[in-house]
C-alpha cells in the first residue's frame, strides 16, 4: 500500500497562511491525493484533491509536486474553526475501494 | 441530497454484552459503505468495507463483524465486547466510482466498561 507521511503536529496563528506538508514518495502514477480534515468529535469531511495540477476550492489550495511525492495543503487564512486533524491520503487501488487513514497533523490555530 | 444516517451517538455497555451499530444512506443506490474506528487519541481505523449487499471485506481480524443486510444499510455487531472495543465508530460512503470522496456519518462514542 502507498503510505503518507505528515508531521504530527503544527501550530499557526489566525489569519495567516497555513501549509501543511504530507510525503508520499511511493505514490503510484494512478493514485489520487486526496485531504480530509476531522474537528473534535466529528467524523472526517473532504477538503480537497488532485492528480497531477494544483487544484483550488473554496475551502483550501492542494500543491502538488512535479514528480507528486509530496504535496501541501494550504489554507490561505486560518481561522480558529481550522482547528483540527488534517488527513493526507492517497486512493489506494490495489486495495479496491478502501481509504487508509493515517495519523494526519493536528493543527493548533491560535488568537 | 444524500444524508448518512448513523445511531446511536453514544453507548455505554457492559464488557461481554452484545453491541448493534447501525448505519443507512439516503438518497443514493448501491454505495460503497465503511466501518471506521478510532481509539482515544489515535488515527482511523479501516474495519470492514462493503460494495454491495451481503458482501463484505474485513481489514482488520477481530471481535467485530458487519452485515449488510439492504442496499443502503450497514450494521457492526458484536457478540460479547471487550474493554478495547471502546472508541469512536464512523460510518461513511462512497458513490461506485473511481476516486469518489467519502461521506462520514457523526460517529458512535462506545465506551466498554
Amino acid at each position: 500500500d502507498a503510505k503518507t507521511t505528515q508531521p504530527n503536529s503544527m501550530e499557526s496563528n489566525e489569519e495567516e497562511p497555513v501549509h501543511l506538508p504530507c510525503n508520499h514518495s511511493t505514490i503510484s502514477g494512478t493514485d489520487y491525493i486526496h485531504w480530509y480534515r476531522q474537528l473534535p468529535s466529528q467524523g472526517p469531511e473532504y477538503v480537497i484533491h488532485g492528480l497531477t495540477s494544483n487544484v483550488n476550492n473554496r475551502m483550501a489550495s492542494l500543491a502538488i509536486a512535479e514528480d507528486r511525492k509530496s504535496s501541501t495543503l494550504i489554507l490561505h487564512r486560518a481561522t480558529l474553526r481550522d482547528a483540527a486533524v488534517y488527513y493526507c491520503i492517497l486512493r489506494d487501488n490495489q486495495a479496491g475501494t478502501a481509504l487508509i487513514f493515517g495519523k494526519g497533523t493536528t493543527l493548533s490555530v491560535s488568537s | 441530497s444524500q444524508t448518512i444516517h448513523q445511531w446511536p451517538a453514544t453507548l455505554v455497555q457492559p464488557v461481554g454484552s452484545p453491541l448493534s451499530l447501525e448505519c443507512t444512506v439516503e438518497g443514493t443506490s448501491n454505495p460503497n459503505l465503511y466501518w471506521y474506528r478510532q481509539a482515544a487519541g489515535r488515527g482511523l481505523q479501516l474495519l470492514f468495507y462493503s460494495v454491495g449487499i451481503g458482501q463484505i471485506s474485513s481489514e482488520v481480524p477481530q471481535n467485530l463483524s458487519a452485515s449488510r443486510p439492504q442496499d443502503r444499510q450497514f450494521i457492526l455487531s458484536s457478540k460479547k465486547l471487550l474493554l478495547s472495543d471502546s472508541g469512536f465508530y464512523l460510518c461513511a460512503w462512497t458513490r461506485q466510482a473511481f476516486n469518489e470522496k467519502l461521506f462520514f456519518g457523526s460517529g458512535t462514542q462506545l465506551s466498554v466498561l
